[in-house]
């Protein structure tokens, strides 16, 4: 199937722990991105990658960190998780950064609970 | 700062029915705005995308329409379903910005 596939789908996790996410995109685009959905179910922009330059950095903490070992992949790894990082986390792809029809796929999400 | 907002936060509906949903945003210069529609515990899918020179998209049952003067845009669900129940997401982007600004999203619920 044509996707963009995330694992794993929950992962429990104690504070202080050193966890990843992996993603992986087989639509041949150019463009991923990380997205978190806090509880109140707004999504916000994390990290962007086209052509495995990061485009889009916001304001998260330096716990985060974005790897794109190629075009077809990004991970996010968190280091020492807190108990404000339980969300769902989202990956999503697009043909390339920015433009007016360019529309974003996104995975099926990666539900993180720190306990 | 560019910002997205949906009414109502929530609505419930019988099946077979119709509704409207409401997305009113600031950001500019506008470059396009799109529909998502969330299933519960999956990634938002894409339903339609407006540039600014076009009013109104159809994707099924689903009518987007936009008014850019206004900067606004609705979304209609005609003869609802039960697999309509979801979160709709207005999603409007800027001119050259790589960032989407999001909605909180309408929780449909559609009962039988």
């Amino acid at each position: 199937d044509t996707a963009v596939s995330q694992t794993p789908k929950y992962l429990v996790t104690q504070m202080g722990n050193d966890k990843s996410i992996k993603c992986e995109q087989n639509l041949g685009h150019d463009t991923m991105y990380w997205y978190k959905q806090d509880s109140k179910k707004f999504l916000k922009i994390m990290f962007s990658y086209n052509n495995k330059e990061l485009i889009i950095n916001e304001t998260v903490p330096n716990r985060f960190s974005p790897k794109s070992p190629d075009k077809a992949h990004l991970n996010l790894h968190i280091n020492s998780l807190e108990l404000g990082d339980s969300a769902v986390y989202f990956c999503a792809s697009s043909p390339m950064a920015g433009g007016s029809y360019n529309e974003q796929f996104f995975g099926p999400g990666t539900r993180l609970t720190v306990l | 700062k560019n910002q997205v907002e949906q009414s109502p936060q929530s609505l419930i509906i019988l099946e077979g029915k119709n509704c409207t949903l409401q997305c009113n945003y600031t950001v500019s210069p506008f470059s396009n705005l799109r529909w998502y529609k969330q299933d519960t515990g999956r990634g938002p899918v894409s339903l339609t995308i407006m540039t600014f020179s076009e009013n109104t998209k159809s994707n099924g049952r689903y009518t987007a329409t936009l008014d850019a003067d206004t900067k606004q845009s609705s979304l209609h669900i005609t003869a609802s379903q039960l697999s309509d129940s979801a979160s709709y997401i207005c999603v409007v982007s800027a001119v050259g910005d790589y960032k989407l600004s999001f909605g909180a999203g309408t929780t449909v619920t559609v009962r039988a």
